[in-house]
């Protein structure tokens, strides 16, 4: 079965902390993405990335950056987080460009 | 910006009923077309994906598209409050990522 794994459910971090968002999956999927999702707004796209050491922006980047290292590994980084980053975070994979996503189970990231 | 638009309800149906969810997107181009369903504190799961003109069916799910009109839409059969979510339409963009609607919160009355 298809595994995307993130690595916390529910985060409490303070204004100005770095805060690491992890997300592993484990079928050898090349595309990997950062969305968060907020009340009313969808699902917006964050970073994405279609190989390793590879990265790209999406929609909403500023504030976060992000690191990928492993293929299966796709970490995002709040360098100094802030109130307005309180958010679900979602983390997918997919197989190919334009193919089904894969979603995590989210993260829900408070900034106090 | 590409956008995608939803109604974001809440749209209530009786069990049994049709529920029709609908999708506007902004771009042409777009060849690809997903729906999501999530569930309250779930992470969205794929329903249907539909990449032609006209109909696609899959069990009690059957997704509609029309390019011209540039719309979208999913009809769900015999609505089982199990069908109660959040239905999220996703378009493609230029083949490297989707672009998401805001949801539509579907509620189905026993």
């Amino acid at each position: 079965d298809v595994k995307v794994t993130q690595s916390s459910r529910y985060l409490v971090k303070r204004t100005g902390e770095k805060v690491f968002l992890e997300c592993v999956q484990d079928m050898d999927h090349e595309n990997m993405f950062w969305y968060r999702q907020d009340p009313g707004l969808g699902l917006r796209l964050i970073y994405f990335s279609y190989d390793v050491k590879m990265k790209e922006k999406g929609d909403i980047p500023e504030g976060y950056s992000v690191s990928r290292e492993k293929k299966e590994r796709f970490s995002l980084i709040l360098e100094s987080a802030s109130t307005n980053q309180t958010s679900m975070y979602l983390c997918a994979s997919s197989v190919d460009r334009g193919e089904k996503l894969f979603f995590g189970s989210g993260t829900q990231l408070s900034v106090l | 910006q590409k956008e995608v638009e939803q109604n974001s309800g809440p749209l209530s149906v009786p069990e049994g009923a049709i529920a029709s969810l609908n999708c506007t997107y902004s771009d042409r181009g777009s060849q690809s077309f997903f729906w999501y369903r999530q569930y309250s504190g779930k992470s969205p799961e794929l329903i249907m994906s539909i990449y032609s003109n006209g109909d696609k069916e899959d069990g009690r799910f059957t997704a509609q598209l029309n390019k011209a009109s540039q719309y979208v839409s999913l009809l769900i059969r015999d609505s089982q409050p199990s069908d109660s979510a959040t239905y999220l339409c996703a378009v493609d963009n230029y083949g490297q990522n989707f672009v998401f609607g805001p949801g539509t919160r579907l509620s189905v009355l026993p």
